[in-house]
């Protein structure tokens, strides 16, 4: 059965540095997304993503956030200059649309920032 | 405009004993509804779907929910906790619509007592 892949799984960095994570979605999936979630917390919305471009984006995904699909099979989530309120585990999610709506994640990954 | 709420953060059964875990949501347009469960250091992983076929929905592990909309409810139910039941569970909604956001409540984690 397709997954939904997300590299790395655990990244570590320094305040003030670039992150970019890296997801590949299941392969015939229009709709694109990406959460977080800090350690203990519910699930956020980041933003959603479809026909290249941003759908949907929450009050989280400030300017310091950027996503693109560079290659028609990757999705990435970039973060500028990290923070350490930026350490959450990143998810990751691509979904077909109708009927079910249904949201496909992946295993996240865990960014931690020093 | 939609949210969930999940009553209980926390439950505790012994095991053997019945599972019940309550979600109420708001939602503008019909909802679509989901119950994810997560285990430690772990992603989310699917457990059953309403997505306005039956009312009673089965899952994995013998779980089920039953739609409500009189009640605004999906209340998650399983007859026979199992130690390896002992988890955190995310209830979510999800619009009707293409590109929709998942909207996740705060968790409740089970623990089972033997």
């Amino acid at each position: 059965e397709p997954e939904v892949t997300q590299t790395p799984s655990h990244q570590v960095t320094q305040m003030g540095q670039e992150v970019i994570l890296r997801c590949v979605p299941i392969s015939n999936h229009l709709y694109f997304y990406w959460y977080r979630q800090i350690l203990g917390q519910k699930v956020e919305f980041l933003v959603s993503f479809y026909n290249n471009e941003i759908s949907e984006k929450s009050e989280i995904f400030d300017d310091q956030f950027s996503v693109e699909r560079p290659d028609g099979s990757n999705f990435t989530l970039k973060i500028r200059s990290t923070k350490l309120e930026d350490s959450a585990m990143y998810f990751c999610a691509s979904g077909r649309g109708q009927p079910t709506y249904e949201q496909y994640f992946g295993p996240g990954t865990r960014l931690t920032v020093t | 405009a939609q949210s969930v709420t999940q009553l209980g953060s926390h439950v505790s059964v012994s095991e053997g004993a019945l599972v019940l875990l309550r979600c109420n949501y708001s939602s503008s347009v019909p909802p679509y509804l989901f119950w994810y469960v997560q285990y430690p250091n772990q992603g989310l992983q699917l457990l059953l779907k309403y997505t306005s076929a039956a009312t009673l929905v089965k899952g994995i592990n013998g779980f089920e929910a039953e739609f409500k909309k009189s009640e605004t409810s999906f209340h998650l139910t399983k007859p026979s906790a199992h130690m390896s039941d002992a988890a955190e569970y995310f209830c979510a909604v999800t619009p009707g619509t293409n590109a929709g956001k998942s909207t996740f409540g705060d968790g409740t984690t089970l623990t089972v007592k033997p």
